[in-house]
């Protein structure tokens, strides 16, 4: 079955500016989760989605917000964008039930903040 | 909140020398899983222990899932070039399934 997919890969954008990425789960995953990677900080949890609720949400400024939809794919955006947001941004998708919470990760998005 | 910590953050081998990554967590975990990702990539999931003191073998590496269930590691015998990436632990999140908490990492090096 076809995998996680995130749109765009790439994407330079200018301070101010903002941005929304986007990302299709592996089907019947019904719950998302976006990561925040940047170099020395591992992987930081922004939020994760599961039938279209906001159930989790990391420690980062309400800039950052995402939402996802009935076919369970799921878009973050960024507001006013600083140059700190730089960053690899990856999506997971998970059947998040009973044990089986393993996450199947995207190819992310690298941001550039110019 | 809730930490998953990791160590060493980096370790650079001689191809053929061993491995290994120390995953601690500040709380007890449900499960936890381990993931792999080669540089350029994305994380990949390698494994998942559940039960305390499990072992697991894949190969060359082995996990273990500490009798507490609040640590775990990462054991891989004999490296290979093929072994470059980072290894990452996680677990989940008590307040959700479908959120997982991850360490900062191990950033493995092989030299040939």
């Amino acid at each position: 079955k076809a995998g996680v997919t995130q749109t765009p890969r790439y994407l330079i954008k200018t301070r101010g500016q903002q941005v929304t990425l986007s990302c299709s789960p592996i089907s019947g995953h019904r719950s998302v989760s976006w990561y925040q990677q940047t170099p020395g900080q591992g992987l930081q949890f922004l939020f994760e989605y599961f039938s279209e609720t906001q159930r989790n949400k990391g420690n980062f400024p309400g800039r950052f917000s995402g939402r996802q939809f009935s076919n369970s794919r799921s878009e973050m955006n960024v507001s006013t964008l600083e140059l700190g947001d730089s960053a690899l941004y990856l999506c997971a998708s998970s059947f998040a039930q009973g044990l089986n919470t393993e996450a199947f990760f995207g190819q992310g998005t690298r941001l550039t903040v110019v | 909140g809730q930490q998953v910590m990791q160590i060493p953050q980096y370790q650079h081998v001689q191809e053929g020398e061993d491995f290994t990554t120390y995953c601690n967590s500040s709380t007890t975990l449900s499960n936890i899983q381990w993931y792999k990702q080669r540089p350029g990539g994305h994380p990949v999931f390698l494994i998942q222990l559940v039960k305390s003191g499990e072992v697991k073998k894949q190969k060359r590496l082995t996990f273990q899932f500490g009798e507490a269930k609040k640590n775990s590691s990462l054991h891989i015998t004999a490296t290979q070039t093929t072994d470059v990436g980072t290894y990452f632990c996680a677990g989940p999140n008590r307040g959700s399934q479908g959120n997982l908490i991850f360490g900062k990492g191990t950033k493995l090096s092989v030299k040939p």
